[in-house]
């Protein structure tokens, strides 16, 4: 059980251009969903939070207008990278929990390669 | 502010030693610490949730404690297959957000 996917697993894209992430809970309600971005070598850091139905709660530092995220369903989250610049080459993860649980569960994450 | 310290960064295993990783916290009310393993290009894969001092999990070759500031994940009798990098994260109360160390890559050399 706990399974999440996310899809693509890995693209390519040119500066300037946009990539849509999605995040999928299979086998349960997801009521929470977080983004993490991670660099090579280094740990997961948080982007974002974000409540189905509701707006994204953003950490420090991470520009909202360029990482649009949107919730709409328990079993679906989006991560879009807005006119992606070579410095977002990224491996992006989403995480799902449940409410009145504390553990996320994890997706495979996506590799994202700006050019 | 919240921290979470891993130690070491790294740790060379022959098959069937044991040993052990640290995680060690400063937080103001910790909801829970969590244990992940992680292998590259992918994410991260539940291992433990442990809430109060003196709390003990166990999976397979895997164990992990809880002090007031630091868990350990001991891994006896390693295997090849227990090369990954494990992650500790915390949790703080009214929060769900999880606050991740750097990792301990751990290699298990046959």
């Amino acid at each position: 059980g706990a399974v999440v996917s996310q899809h693509p697993s890995r693209v390519i894209c040119k500066s300037g251009t946009s990539v849509k992430i999605e995040c999928r809970s299979l086998d349960f309600q997801a009521t929470t969903m977080f983004w993490y971005r991670q660099f090579p070598k280094q740990s997961l850091m948080l982007m974002a939070t974000s409540n189905e139905g509701s707006k994204a709660t953003y950490e420090q530092g991470v520009e909202k207008d360029k990482f649009l995220i949107n919730h709409a369903s328990l079993t679906l989250s989006t991560l879009t990278v807005t006119s992606a610049h070579p410095e977002d080459s990224s491996f992006y993860i989403c995480s799902g929990s449940v409410v009145g649980y504390n553990e996320q569960f994890f997706g495979p994450g996506t590799r994202l390669t700006v050019l | 502010e919240d921290q979470v310290t891993q130690s070491p960064e790294a740790l060379r295993l022959q098959e069937g030693e044991s040993s052990s990783l640290n995680c060690s916290y400063t937080v103001s009310g910790l909801r829970g610490l969590f244990w992940y393993r992680q292998d590259p290009g992918k994410g991260p894969e539940f291992l433990f949730t442990l809430y109060s001092a003196g709390e003990e999990k166990e999976k397979e070759r895997l164990k992990a404690t809880l002090t007031k500031k630091e868990s350990f994940l001991h891994i006896t009798a390693p295997k090849p297959e227990d090369s990954a990098t494990y992650l500790c994260a915390v949790q703080v109360a009214n929060d769900y957000k999880l606050s991740f160390g750097a990792g301990t890559t751990v290699t298990v050399r046959a």
